[in-house]
């Protein structure tokens, strides 16, 4: 099973809202990813976790908030965010990456609308 | 220069057609090579990987990777109309953190 589950699979928020967008898989992978991914473009790396520990930040604005929870958790808070904001946020894992197994599964992504 | 180039299309082919999709890059350090098929608004969906240079199959696809040209294809044979998605290829350096570098994926149809 090759599965990366993602809730909601949509979210329309406010600017002066707060929302999480989560992320769960049960594959045994020890690292976690968030991407963002904007209409026609490819996915663009915001966050990596190994080990439950965050190794990137592909610098991105603080109202962005990862959190990993456990080893099959990945959370992402959301604050005070701009309609620019507005994509697909795709979560990805994969094995432990230091003794092979570098391919990425991802999740269906949440379509995320910031009004 | 991007890292990694691959022509957006779209392309368009009848059924039963072969697809030739491929993505030259610039970063001799890439080992690792991926390609995805993403349906419109859905997640990407990982359908081949590759370490090293040569040929894998599975089913009707074909992933080949030329490390020498820095070139990188798909091949889809028998194409079918679900076929028509975007096609994004993916590559890695194995060095510590994971960190993928995407083409910009093409758009392929498959007309029946």
């Amino acid at each position: 099973d090759t599965e990366v589950t993602q809730t909601p699979k949509h979210l329309v928020m406010g600017m002066t809202n707060k929302k999480s967008l989560k992320c769960e898989q049960h594959m045994g992978h020890r690292a976690m990813y968030w991407y963002k991914q904007k209409a026609k473009k490819p996915p663009e790396l915001m966050f990596v976790y190994s080990y439950e520990k965050l190794s990137i930040n592909e610098s991105v604005p603080s109202r962005f908030s990862p959190e990993c929870p456990n080893s099959s958790l990945l959370n992402l808070h959301l604050h005070a965010l701009q309609p620019e904001d507005s994509a697909l946020y795709l979560c990805a894992s994969s094995q432990f990456i230091l003794a092979g197994g570098y391919e990425q599964y991802f999740g269906p992504g949440t379509r995320l609308t910031v009004t | 220069q991007k890292e990694v180039e691959q022509d957006p299309g779209p392309l368009s082919v009848p059924e039963g057609a072969i697809v030739s999709l491929n993505c030259t890059y610039s970063n001799s350090a890439f080992q690792y090579f991926m390609w995805y098929r993403q349906y419109s608004r859905k997640g990407p969906e990982l359908l081949m990987y590759t370490y090293s240079s040569g040929n894998k199959e599975d089913g009707r696809f074909t992933a080949q990777v030329d490390k020498s040209s820095k070139y990188i294809s798909l091949f889809i044979r028998d194409s079918q109309p679900s076929d028509s998605a975007t096609y994004l290829c993916a590559m890695s350096i194995i060095q510590g953190a994971q960190k993928l570098v995407f083409g910009q994926g093409t758009r392929l149809t498959i007309n029946p």
